[in-house]
């Protein structure tokens, strides 16, 4: 079956060091979106994408940076993880056909602390 | 800007009783509205969406324009629909625009 898969599913890291985010999907969806989740904010969008070499910043996009090689990947690094880093990041993806955009397909989330 | 606004972080209701979970948003053009449910330890997943006006597990939302509302209702809450609860909304060429999420317990 198709899917949205993220690894790890939980890290720790130290403030400073740079740490990456998987994020795959076997739909072949052309849109693909990364959000944080904190309590008291819900989530909130960091990038996203809306194909291959195409990327977009997002309402809370810095310290964060995604590259689209692919249609099925969409990668987030911290490029120096600082400790308001610390959440549960969720990735997901949507098809987009002509003028119509699909629901949103969430991934099972990575749990980060930095400490 | 877009905003979405749930007013209650924490809702809580007897088994067998409606429920009803606000949702307001601000958007200046025709948006599209969403409510997604985390239950514990799992992934968001899509539970309405405005455009299809269906019913999922019971639970209904319709949009009101003028009131610029989403609420999500259900008549008979049961135990299995405690969870946490975000209305989304999708107005431009961007990402989704979450509430803060409202926490659904279903007292027995």
């Amino acid at each position: 079956d198709a899917e949205i898969t993220q690894s790890p599913r939980h890290k720790i890291t130290e403030t400073g060091r740079q740490v990456t985010l998987a994020c795959h999907q076997t739909w072949n969806h052309n849109n693909m979106f990364w959000y944080r989740q904190d309590l008291g904010h819900g989530l909130r969008l960091i990038h996203y994408s809306y194909g291959v070499q195409d990327t977009n910043k997002g309402e809370v996009s810095d310290g964060y940076s995604v590259s689209r090689s692919n249609t099925e990947d969409l990668p987030l690094t911290l490029e120096s993880a600082a400790s308001s880093q610390t959440s549960v990041y969720f990735c997901a993806s949507e098809q987009f056909s002509g003028s119509r955009r699909d629901e949103q397909y969430f991934g099972p989330g990575t749990r980060l602390t930095v400490t | 800007a877009q905003r979405v606004t749930q007013p209650e972080k924490l809702l809580s209701v007897f088994k067998g009783a409606p429920v009803e979970l606000k949702c307001n948003y601000s958007y200046s053009g025709s948006p599209e509205l969403f409510w997604y449910v985390q239950y514990s330890r799992q992934r968001l997943q899509l539970l309405l969406r405005h455009i299809s006006r269906e019913s999922i597990k019971g639970f209904t939302a319709d949009l009101n324009k003028g009131e610029t509302s989403f609420h999500l209702k259900k008549p008979f809450a049961q135990e299995e629909d405690s969870a946490m609860y975000y209305c989304a909304l999708r107005g431009g060429a961007d990402g989704l625009t979450f509430g803060k999420g409202t926490h659904l317990i279903i007292q027995p």
